[in-house]
């Protein structure tokens, strides 16, 4: 079965402070891939990043950081300097291989107070 | 680019009535989906389609009907609306790649209430 839980619901935290969102994934398959989606107040859906299972690389943007360990299954994310526009839902996703829609974790709320 | 494009954005619906929810891709994407998101819940997949002529059912697909019968739209519709059908939809498509997996690309949403 394929599952991704997101185990905090709920994160505030003061501007200027580093913040991470936990993400955990279960998937017998040996190819996947992984994404973030972030979900401000006004509701669009907006990609942030893709990863592969075959490439444990972890990737920085901006004040954007991925951590993806296949040994925990886990691809968490972190903001650095959160700033108040970083408020918003977000969510984690799985593909398995093949032509399957993605499996979505139950997303994180994240507030970033000034 | 318009990329994903549903239709209404909004809805107020009383108990049975019926609905359907356009989406359309310019994309010439293969795949598209409908997830519908409630409160705590993510976003959970009613029905998704492979391809033109082609449907498969997700995890909440009961009282839910669709079509593909262009590969650019993927109606979603509700015979008999009920209250617990309120919720957002959103419609979403892609492509597959082995190698890149590819992100699906969502649609602005449709707000609907069931009265």
């Amino acid at each position: 079965a394929q599952k991704v839980t997101q185990a905090q619901t709920e994160i505030s935290v003061v501007e200027k402070e580093d913040v991470t969102l936990d993400c955990v994934y279960e998937t017998r398959d040996t190819t996947y891939y992984l994404f973030w989606y972030k979900q401000p107040p006004s509701g669009e859906l907006v990609f942030l990043i893709r990863r592969n299972s075959f490439d444990e690389q972890n990737e920085i943007s901006g004040r954007y950081s991925w951590n993806f360990q296949k040994s925990t299954s886990s691809f968490n994310f972190t903001i650095t300097a959160s700033q108040v526009v970083d408020s918003a839902v977000y969510f984690c996703a799985l593909r398995p291989s093949g032509n399957t829609p993605l499996v979505f974790g139950k997303g994180t709320r994240l507030s970033v107070i000034a | 680019n318009a990329g994903v494009t549903q239709t209404p954005k909004f809805r107020v619906l009383k108990t049975g009535q019926s609905m359907t929810l356009l989406c359309a891709q310019d994309m010439n994407h293969e795949y598209m989906y409908w997830y519908r998101q409630d409160p705590g819940m993510g976003l959970r997949l009613i029905h998704y389609s492979v391809g033109e002529g082609t449907t498969a059912k997700g995890e909440v697909p009961d009282g839910y009907n669709v079509s593909r019968l262009k590969k650019q739209n993927f109606l979603l519709g509700l015979e008999s609306a009920a209250p617990s059908q309120t919720s957002v939809y959103f419609c979403a498509s892609s492509y597959w790649s082995k190698k890149r997996g590819t992100e699906a690309f969502f649609g602005q949403g449709t707000r609907l209430t069931v009265v």
